[in-house]
């Protein structure tokens, strides 16, 4: 079975730094997609970006960009110029459309304190 | 992005009762939809899966007989608490999907803070 870590319980950061959340996954499938999800204090899930596993460029998305190393089995989510408003819980998620009948396996969460 | 409603966003009921909660996609048709708890400061933990015009799949550990799940229509699924109990008080959450098969993104309902006095 998939299984998704998350190894920062807890992170922060300064207002209009930057900070970098990780996320590795451990998979025998070459097909599949992964996910960064913010959940704010309304506990909305909102995407913040995906990847396709078999696109080498990394996606981006504003002000959030992700390292894919597909190797190492590793997806993490950097936040650039962080701002008040992306103080949340954030949730790094695998999708394969071969296995596990498209469920999504998330890791633990991350949440993220952002500073004034 | 797509929407996914859910309603009520907050109940509070009586232990013994049972509550509905309906999940709706509300501009796409949602063959697929899944249901997730979550506890405080946790993770999502799947429930079951929904497919419209069939069964729901239920993960191990879950009751089928207590949380009926009703996929009716491609834009609309309910889960049903059935007597309620305090330890049933959770955030219950919808997601949807186009096609179920895994390559599209999950569309997040707002959640429902179900509590069981």
């Amino acid at each position: 079975a998939q299984t998704v870590t998350q190894s920062q319980p807890e992170m922060s950061v300064q207002e209009a730094e930057t900070v970098t959340l990780s996320c590795t996954y451990d998979t025998s499938e070459s097909d599949y997609y992964l996910f960064w999800y913010k959940q704010p204090p309304s506990r909305q899930m909102i995407l913040v970006i995906r990847q396709e596993a078999y696109k080498q460029q990394n996606a981006t998305e504003n002000r959030f960009s992700v390292n894919f190393q597909k190797a190492a089995k590793s997806f993490s989510l950097k936040i650039s110029d962080s701002q008040l408003g992306d103080a949340a819980m954030y949730f790094c998620a695998y999708r394969s459309p071969n296995t596990n009948a498209g469920k999504s396996t998330f890791g633990d969460g991350t949440t993220l304190t952002v500073k004034p | 992005g797509a929407v996914v409603s859910q309603h009520p966003s907050r109940v509070i009921c009586k232990s013994g009762t049972s509550v509905k909660i309906e999940c709706r996609s509300l501009d796409f048709q949602a063959t697929t939809m899944f249901w997730y708890r979550q506890f405080p400061k946790q993770s999502l933990m799947l429930m079951a899966t929904s497919n419209e015009g069939s069964k729901a799949t239920y993960e191990q550990g879950v009751e089928k007989d207590k949380f009926l799940i009703n996929h009716a229509s491609l834009t609309l699924s309910t889960l049903t608490v059935t007597s309620a109990h305090p330890e049933d008080s959770s955030f219950y959450i919808c997601s949807a999907d186009l096609s179920g098969r895994g390559t599209d993104t999950q569309y997040f309902g707002p959640g429902t803070r179900l509590t069981v006095l």
